[in-house]
């Protein structure tokens, strides 16, 4: 059974930085990319980044939104993927999904997704 | 960034009802579209990928159509568990970008 499991949420200072990690099992980890994918309180939906497998060594993408405040990286090693975010703004706040990509086709989509942690930024 | 737009925003409907959600973009995305569930508290869950295909364990009652810039999701019978906020989400250029939602509740 695929299983995803955020952890690191917090309330932190504008400004101040957060480091989240999502614990995978049930795949194998190292073959598939992975994504993070946002919800304000109360809103929809938004794509925060990709990093790929050690086969696309590991490349990157990002959200403009986030783009140089937030970096992907995984440790295959602990089946791990981590979001670092940086100079964190409020409207930064929401919960932050961990999914895995389903690349069986030349395009990829999150399939499986973790149940969420909750990043509140506020003074 | 290519926008994802859906409509309605809000569905009022009732157990057994037909229902169809649109999505447009704002470019041709081929047919590199998927369409999620989700219900309060909990995470998205995929319905169909590739505009149109139904991804295991999810009941024959959701089909989804569609290609380049229209697409749609249809539920043949609202069963009472498909009461949620569904979206769409374009896969086919990065950023991936998804619609805005639409909220299916009782009438």
């Amino acid at each position: 059974e695929v299983q995803l499991v955020e952890s690191g949420g917090a309330l932190v200072q504008p400004g101040g930085s957060l480091r989240l990690s999502c614990a995978a099992s049930g795949f194998s980890f190292s073959d598939r990319y992975m994504d993070w994918v946002r919800q304000a309180p109360g809103k929809g939906l938004e794509w925060v980044g990709r990093i790929r497998n050690k086969a696309n060594i590991y490349t990157a993408e990002y959200a403009a939104s986030v783009k140089g405040r937030f970096t992907i990286s995984r440790d295959d090693s602990k089946n791990s993927v981590y979001l670092q975010m940086d100079s964190l703004k409020t409207e930064d706040t929401a919960v932050y999904y961990c999914t895995r990509v389903d690349t069986s086709d030349s395009r990829a989509f999150p399939d499986y997704w973790g149940q969420g942690t909750l990043v509140t930024v506020s003074s | 960034d290519i926008q994802m737009t859906q409509s309605p925003s809000t569905l009022s409907t009732s157990v057994g009802d037909r229902v169809t959600i649109t999505c447009r973009a704002s470019q041709s995305i081929s047919n590199w579209l998927a369409w999620y569930q989700q219900k309060p508290g909990k995470a998205p869950k995929v319905l169909i990928y590739k505009a149109s295909s139904l991804r295991s364990g999810v009941p024959s009652t959701f089909s989804g159509s569609g290609s380049g810039t229209e697409f749609t999701l249809t539920i043949s019978s609202l069963q009472p568990d498909d009461f949620a906020t569904y979206y769409c989400q374009q896969y086919y250029a990065y950023p991936l970008t998804f619609g805005g939602g639409t909220k299916v509740e009782i009438k």
